[in-house]
């Protein structure tokens, strides 16, 4: 079975710093991939970046980045030059064989002007 | 990217009536899902819903509860039954484009609360 660990229920950052979120997961699939979502206050899923398992690069998109680590089975995301507007809860989530996508508990990130 | 909508974005319902939420997709997607997430909570799948096939049900979940339809490659619904207050959740869609393993993208989702 799929597991997605977020361990930082909460974060307080600086406006203008990096932050990272951590996200390990556990899985048997030899192919898998993994996403991170931003859900605000308003409550909607917005979808920030996504890795696949035999990608040979980490993704970026944007502030965003993906530190991919397969031996340790994480994959943080690293928000670069923080904004006000990133305050929100950020999800990691991964699909399984069944291609269902399977969520973390969630890090609500705070960010202090 | 898919644009998808949600109908209605909010409703208040009394216990034991039931709830048809509607979701609309700007292209044709081969799996919907149906995701329910209660306050302060993470997202829990309900079911995986395929056109031309019975949509499939997680652990918990029963067809009975929440039925769901899937007429064509664009639109599903998903009926919330007999409600009680412990169904108050939002509940979203959200398809994968791409095939296995393509980006998965949400609905605004659906504010239910039920009295």
């Amino acid at each position: 079975a799929q597991k997605i660990t977020q361990t930082q229920p909460g974060m307080f950052v600086q406006e203008k710093e990096a932050v990272t979120l951590d996200c390990t997961y556990d899985t048997s699939d030899p192919s898998y991939g993994l996403f991170w979502y931003k859900q605000p206050s308003s409550g909607e899923m917005i979808f920030l970046i996504y890795q696949g398992s035999y990608d040979q690069q980490n993704a970026t998109e944007g502030r965003y980045s993906l530190n991919f680590q397969k031996a340790r089975k994480s994959a943080n995301l690293v928000i670069s030059a923080s904004q006000l507007g990133d305050s929100a809860m950020y999800f990691c989530a991964t699909y399984s064989s069944a291609s269902k996508i399977i969520f973390g508990s969630g890090t609500r990130l705070s960010i202090r002007p | 990217s898919a644009v998808i909508s949600q109908k209605p974005s909010r409703d208040i319902c009394q216990r034991g009536t039931s709830l048809t939420i509607q979701c609309q997709v700007d292209s044709q997607v081969t799996m919907m899902f149906w995701y329910r997430q209660q306050p302060g909570q993470s997202l829990t799948l309900i079911a995986t819903a395929n056109q031309g096939s019975e949509a499939t049900y997680e652990s918990g979940f029963v067809i009975d509860k929440f039925p769901i339809s899937r007429p064509n490659l664009t639109f599903s619904t998903l009926t919330v039954s007999n409600m009680s207050p412990e169904d108050s959740s939002i509940y979203l869609c959200s398809v994968m484009t791409g095939g296995t393993g393509g980006e998965q993208y949400f609905g605004p989702g659906t504010r239910l609360t039920v009295t």
